[in-house]
Formats: C-alpha cells, structure tokens, sequence
C-alpha cells in the first residue's frame, strides 16, 4: 500500500514556542491531506483538511490561527502549532488520499502517518 | 449527522478463539464503513470497508465484518485470535467514501495465551 510518513516522531518543546510537523506521501500524489488530533485513550479528531494549493479547511472549534496548516505541494503537507502550551500536548496523526479519477473522493482511501507526539513543558 | 458507537472499550479474548468487535453508526445517508487497526507506535492500517456492495465484507488478517441495514450495526469478526491482533480498532463511518472520516472511540483487543 502507499506509504505515509510524518517527522518527526516525537518532540518536546517549551511553552510558547512554535513546533512543525510534516507530512510525506512517498510513493503517490496526494491532493488531499487530513490533520488529526488523538489524546491518550481516545479516537482520532479531525483538526482540518487541506488541499493542495488552496487553504485549509478546519473543523469547528479549531484555531487556524494556532494551528497553520500548509500543503504546498502534492507530497508535502505541514501542520505548525504556534506558541504551544501544556494543553496542546497531544498525537497528531495526517493521512493522505491519493489523486484520482472523475470519482475520486468516493471510495478513495486515506492512508495514515505514524503520528507525531507532541509534549510541551 | 453522522456518528459511530463502539460499544465496548476493551475485549479481551484467549489465543485461538474468536473475536467480536461491536459497532453501531447513525448516518441519514448510505454510509460507507471502514475498520482501521493500530498498533502501538505504528500508523492506521485500513481493515476492511463497506462501499454499498456485498454486505459481508472480507479484510485482511481473517478479519471480516457485516453490514446489517436493519440494526445499524458493522460488527467485525474473526474466528480465531493470534496474539499479533493485539490493538486498538477503530470502527468508522464516512458519507460519500473518503472526504470525511468519523471515528468511534476504539476498542482495545487483547489476546492471551
């Protein structure tokens, strides 16, 4: 299957400080990318979607002001957490939906990133 | 509105005997219906998905699950656990296939021997 990494893994950083996670397709063109949120023992929540070259579109009661959001590219999606504090602490998943045909987006299947743990002190 | 309901948190079973996941969605569309497994460390991996075709759907690793109109209900099923299906599952409904995931809260699957 089509391979999604995320970098880094893991990270700790301090309060008020910015933090950047990207999101790699390796072996196919994304269009669309998709940012979640996973706080220990609990599902997955989508933060945003992003298609390439246009802006994000966040989910209700998501900062983009605090979470930017960039796909500049069809194998490249970044997520930035601004001034990050305790409570940002979380899983940040991506995944990746391959470019298709004229039904694309129907049955077209996300793939998913590891993950990236995020820890602010 | 969409939603999904996994309706246990935690099922543990014994290597070798089957295994019963319990997923119930709401959708005022014909849904489309995955389930994802995660391991530790490790990214989603898709299981099986129901795209309105045959009700019964078969995935990988044994896995399979049945969509049953009537009760709402996408249950995933094995009939014999091995110990690397220790994980958590997630159960997931989207309308239109992939533009938008939902997902229920997981069930964590432990095996022993």
């Amino acid at each position: 299957g089509a391979v999604v990494s995320q970098h880094p893994s893991w990270v700790i950083c301090k309060s008020g400080t910015s933090v950047k996670i990207e999101c790699r397709s390796l072996d196919f063109q994304a269009t669309t990318m998709f940012w979640y949120r996973q706080f220990p023992k609990q599902s997955l929540m989508l933060m945003a979607t992003s298609n390439e070259g246009s802006k994000a579109t966040y989910e209700q009661g998501v900062e983009k002001d605090k979470f930017l959001i960039n796909h500049a590219s069809l194998t490249l999606s970044t997520l930035t957490v601004t001034s990050a504090h305790p409570e940002d602490s979380s899983f940040y998943i991506c995944s990746a939906r391959e470019r298709g045909g004229p039904l694309a987006g129907l049955y077209t299947e996300q793939f998913f990133g590891p993950g990236t743990r995020l820890t602010v002190l | 509105a969409q939603s999904v309901t996994q309706l246990d948190s935690h099922v543990s079973v014994s290597e070798g005997t089957p295994v019963l996941l319990r997923c119930n969605y709401s959708s005022s569309y014909s849904p489309s219906l995955f389930w994802y497994v995660q391991h530790p460390n490790k990214g989603l991996q898709l299981l099986l998905k129901y795209t309105s075709a045959a009700t019964l759907v078969k995935g990988i690793n044994g896995f399979e699950a049945e969509f049953k109109k009537s009760e709402t209900s996408f249950h995933l099923t094995k009939p014999s656990a091995h110990m690397s299906d220790a994980a958590e599952y997630f159960c997931v409904v989207s309308l239109w296939g992939y533009n938008k995931l939902i997902f229920g809260a997981g069930t964590r699957l432990a095996v022993h021997p």
